[in-house]
């Protein structure tokens, strides 16, 4: 069974820096691409960062780059965010999030963080 | 970036009736779309990729269509758990985007 767990979300205050994880069982980690997907409280969904197979290629969307850092250790089966000088619309459910096709097939059940002082 | 616009915004429906969804794209992404279900409080789920194939495990009742700018999902004849909120994507262009949702209700 596939299966994504997060976790070390919790309230930071503005300017402020987090770690997320996400342990992963269940499929052959290291030959996926992995994504982190977020949601802000009752709103739709935000692709954050996508990482390769072999950590060699990370993207992010504009609006979290150069303050956001995906990274994955396929010896631990795990992925994680490093999310620094945080901001108030930072406030979200993160996702991890399996990559297939450019699709995200199987989700974890989400990191709540929250930015306000 | 592509934006996705979802409609309607809400959907008001009884079980056993058939729904329509609909998602269209500011510019076209081919047939690279994807639509998830989410319920409360829960992570989404695929239902359908590259605009008409089910995910696995997906019951023949979601069925999806479309290509270039409009797509469609369809319910047949909606369950009980069918009601939800559902989210279209697209991975044609950089970065990929997801609509804003549309939240089918019990009538």
């Amino acid at each position: 069974e596939v299966q994504l767990v997060e976790a070390g979300g919790g309230l930071v205050q503005p300017g402020g820096s987090l770690r997320l994880s996400c342990a992963v069982s269940g499929f052959t980690f290291n030959n996926f691409w992995m994504s982190w997907v977020r949601q802000a409280p009752g709103k739709g969904l935000e692709w954050v960062a996508n990482i390769k197979q072999d950590g060699t290629e990370k993207y992010y969307v504009d609006s979290v780059r150069g303050r956001f850092t995906i990274s994955r250790d396929n010896t631990n089966n795990s992925l994680s965010l490093q999310m620094n000088s945080l901001r108030a619309e930072d406030t979200a459910v993160y996702y991890c999030a399996r990559v297939a096709s450019a699709y995200f097939d199987f989700w974890g059940q989400g990191a709540l963080v929250t930015v306000s002082s | 970036e592509t934006v996705l616009t979802q409609s309607p915004a809400t959907l008001s429906l009884s079980p056993g009736e058939g729904a329509t969804l609909s998602c269209r794209a500011s510019q076209s992404v081919n047939t690279y779309v994807a639509w998830y279900q989410q319920k409360p409080g829960q992570p989404p789920r695929l239902l359908i990729y590259d605009a008409s194939k089910r995910a696995a495990g997906i019951p023949a009742r979601f069925s999806g269509g479309g290509s270039g700018t409009d797509f469609t999902l369809t319910i047949s004849s909606l369950e009980p758990e069918d009601f939800a909120i559902y989210y279209c994507q697209q991975r044609s262009n950089w970065p990929q985007t997801f609509g804003q949702g549309t939240n089918l209700e019990i009538k």
